[in-house]
């Protein structure tokens, strides 16, 4: 079975810290994602990476930026935490060699920005 | 630019087939429909996903009409375990430079002894 990880379930961060969410695949997957996912907006992709060193925008990227230096590992970070990215953070991977848009997703990090 | 639009919410009873509908009316052409389920505190599970016309698993049905304008997501038999967040994704991951994926809201379903 696929497995992404996340870091941890539960965050708290004081407004201006430097926040790091970490996402682990072990499948070998060239996709993975990063989402928040607020209550009546569904989820909303954040970067997504299709490679190595690879990331592209999603639709929500201010304030946010992300890095990828070896193909399991995808991180999330708040370069200035503020509280209006206290949210749900979902990190997915996915393999451009199976089904398109079958994504495996972790099972979040509640961060909460005081 | 795509848009998918599905309910809110919906309820339902023990035993019964629940239909939940998702509209996609700028689908492009290379574009899959793909569906998911959530339950609280987890992330969203792959439940099908289809281009065109019926695709049928262990879990659901996915019904395609011809101008793939919209999907119907086909459970069967709900049970109080179908309790859960549906959402409904368009778009192809793969598909090179315009790259688009499109989530739905996502449809509460209750499911009611």
């Amino acid at each position: 079975d696929v497995k992404v990880t996340q870091s941890s379930r539960y965050l708290v961060k004081r407004t201006g810290e430097k926040v790091f969410l970490e996402c682990v695949q072990d499948m070998d997957h060239e996709n993975m994602f990063w989402y928040r996912q607020d209550p009546g907006l569904g989820l909303r992709l954040i970067y997504f990476s299709y490679d190595v060193k690879m990331k592209e925008k999603g639709d929500i990227p201010e304030g946010y930026s992300v890095s990828r230096e070896k193909k399991e590992r995808f991180s999330l970070i708040l370069e200035s935490a503020s509280t209006n990215q206290t949210s749900m953070y979902l990190c997915a991977s996915s393999s451009r060699r199976g089904s398109p848009n079958e994504q495996f997703f972790g099972p979040g990090t509640r961060l909460t920005v005081l | 630019l795509a848009k998918t639009t599905q309910p809110i919410s919906m309820d339902s009873y023990e035993g019964q087939e629940v239909n939940i509908t998702c509209s996609h009316n700028n689908i492009a052409t290379n574009d899959y429909i793909t569906w998911y389920q959530q339950f609280p505190s987890q992330g969203p599970r792959f439940i099908i996903q289809g281009y065109k016309t019926k695709v049928t698993n262990e879990v659901a049905s996915l019904f395609i009409p011809a101008d793939r304008k919209s999907s119907t997501l086909s459970l069967p038999r709900v049970s109080l375990s179908d309790t859960a967040v549906y959402y409904c994704l368009v778009g192809d991951e793969n598909a090179g430079n315009n790259r688009k994926l499109i989530w739905g809201l996502g449809t509460s379903l209750a499911v009611n002894p």
